[in-house]
């Protein structure tokens, strides 16, 4: 049973471009939320995803914005890259038939803006 | 805005003592999860402990949550050198909604 999975693992972009990152959720889950985590913090959270639609989002500008496809996977797009975007993206999977939020994470997709 | 607090930063150990990390809340929460975290790779998950849970142990995991207190402990037993890592606990955010909030983390070192 695969677990969370992200891609790419690392990128290098240059400071104004545009990036997109891809999760799969784990089998049976039908909910993506994407985090932000800089050097040395906590992961925040940017948005999270169910039917396709964004369901909650976090403290983010709208240059932060995602996609969810019939299929559960997600996509997280950046526009007009800063140098301050640079940091480790995590998504998390879950599923929302649980009275709870256990959430799983892929191993990240570590981007830095030059 | 930061909802779970770990306590310590940092902690260093070795190897075949018990590693004890503290996390504070401030809001009321239906639940409370720990992750570890490995050089800066994704989070695994390690335990979730519901609000009428006292205490659940996975392992040589311990986690205790005090409602009253709004707080929680993970304790790691006869650590090894591979439990070293940054360790996080994670709150629900407000209406329950899968918002998980984070706190700064604990990071352990374990000394061969």
């Amino acid at each position: 049973d695969a677990g969370v999975t992200q891609s790419p693992t690392h990128l290098i972009k240059t400071r104004g471009q545009q990036v997109t990152l891809r999760c799969s959720p784990k089998s049976g889950h039908d909910t993506v939320s994407w985090y932000q985590q800089a050097l040395g913090q906590g992961p925040q959270f940017i948005f999270q995803y169910y039917e396709e639609e964004e369901r909650q989002r976090g403290n983010f500008p709208d240059r932060f914005s995602g996609h969810q496809f019939p299929n559960y996977s997600s996509e997280l797009n950046v526009n007009a890259l800063l140098l301050g975007d640079s940091a480790l993206y995590l998504c998390a999977s879950s599923s929302i038939d649980r009275d709870d939020t256990e959430a799983f994470f892929g191993q990240g997709t570590r981007l830095t803006v030059v | 805005s930061q909802q779970g607090e770990e306590d310590p930063q940092a902690l260093s150990i070795q190897e075949g003592e018990n590693a004890t990390m503290n996390c504070s809340y401030k809001t009321s929460i239906n639940n409370l999860q720990w992750y570890r975290q490995n050089s800066g790779r994704g989070l695994v998950h390690l335990i979730l402990i519901r609000s009428n849970e006292r205490e659940k142990h996975s392992g040589r995991l311990r986690v205790t949550l005090d409602t009253s207190k709004k707080s929680s402990s993970l304790l790691i037993t006869a650590s090894r050198a591979a439990d070293t890592a940054s360790y996080f606990c994670a709150t629900p955010g407000a209406g329950n909604t899968g918002k998980l909030i984070f706190g700064q983390g604990t990071t352990l070192q374990v000394k061969p």
